[in-house]
């Protein structure tokens, strides 16, 4: 089946860890975004990478890194800087100049 | 920068009747893509409707529809004969098109939709 998964759907971690999600797309597209999602509040860019091997800052990048050494693949790390990281995280993907495809998500809690 | 506002946090319909969720933007850019998403309780975001700005014609998908009116920079969704299925947050989004290819997203704060019985 073609889609985007993301894993695990549920993630617990302790302050001042680092967590990295994982978001697998098999659906040949070029671009792929990290979206976070608070409560009432749409959702805000993280990153986003348009090619392998390049990436650029969304609205909201500071105490979050990625990485996308392969164009099926786009990690993000929520890392012990960002300062409220318990929130939905939304990794989506999209061919050239078209709409957007969601995974599931991954719900981080850190307490 | 886009902005993007949903001026309905929540809204209800019965089943079978028809409800308008609006959306409004605000942009300078003359060559762009408007989207509805929904999001159910289990919150994966699923594409309702896309309507390309050079379009006059509004875009259609079953029992939803548009009302796209470019030159006041609104954007609404008519949902036609209300489902429970359609109960969910549903999201109006902009994306602005460039020469290199895709581009990011920009989302509203969304609309609770509730279909009762």
């Amino acid at each position: 089946d073609g889609g985007i998964t993301q894993s695990p759907k549920y993630l617990f971690r302790k302050e001042g860890q680092n967590v990295t999600l994982s978001c697998e797309q098999n659906l040949n597209h070029d671009a792929m975004y990290w979206y976070r999602q608070d409560p009432g509040q749409g959702l805000r860019l993280i990153y986003y990478s348009q090619i392998v091997n390049d990436f650029q800052k969304g609205d909201i990048a500071e105490g979050y890194s990625v990485s996308r050494e392969k164009k099926e693949s786009f990690p993000l790390t929520v890392t012990s800087a960002q300062k409220n990281p318990t929130a939905f995280y939304l990794c989506a993907s999209s061919p050239s100049r078209s709409e957007q495809y969601f995974g599931p998500g991954t719900r981080l809690t850190v307490t | 920068a886009q902005t993007v506002t949903q001026s309905q946090p929540e809204m209800s319909v019965q089943e079978a009747e028809t409800v308008t969720l609006s959306c409004t933007y605000d942009t300078s850019e003359n060559n762009y893509y408007l989207f509805w998403y929904k999001q159910p309780p289990s919150r994966q975001m699923i594409l309702v409707i896309r309507q390309e700005a050079y379009k006059q014609q509004n875009a259609t998908e079953n029992r939803f529809s548009v009302n796209f009116q470019k030159a006041a920079k609104s954007f609404s969704l008519k949902i036609s004969d209300s489902q429970l299925g359609d109960t969910a947050m549903y999201f109006c989004a902009f994306m602005k098109l460039s020469q290199g290819g895709s581009e990011k997203l920009v989302f509203g704060k969304g609309t609770k939709l509730t279909v009762n019985p």
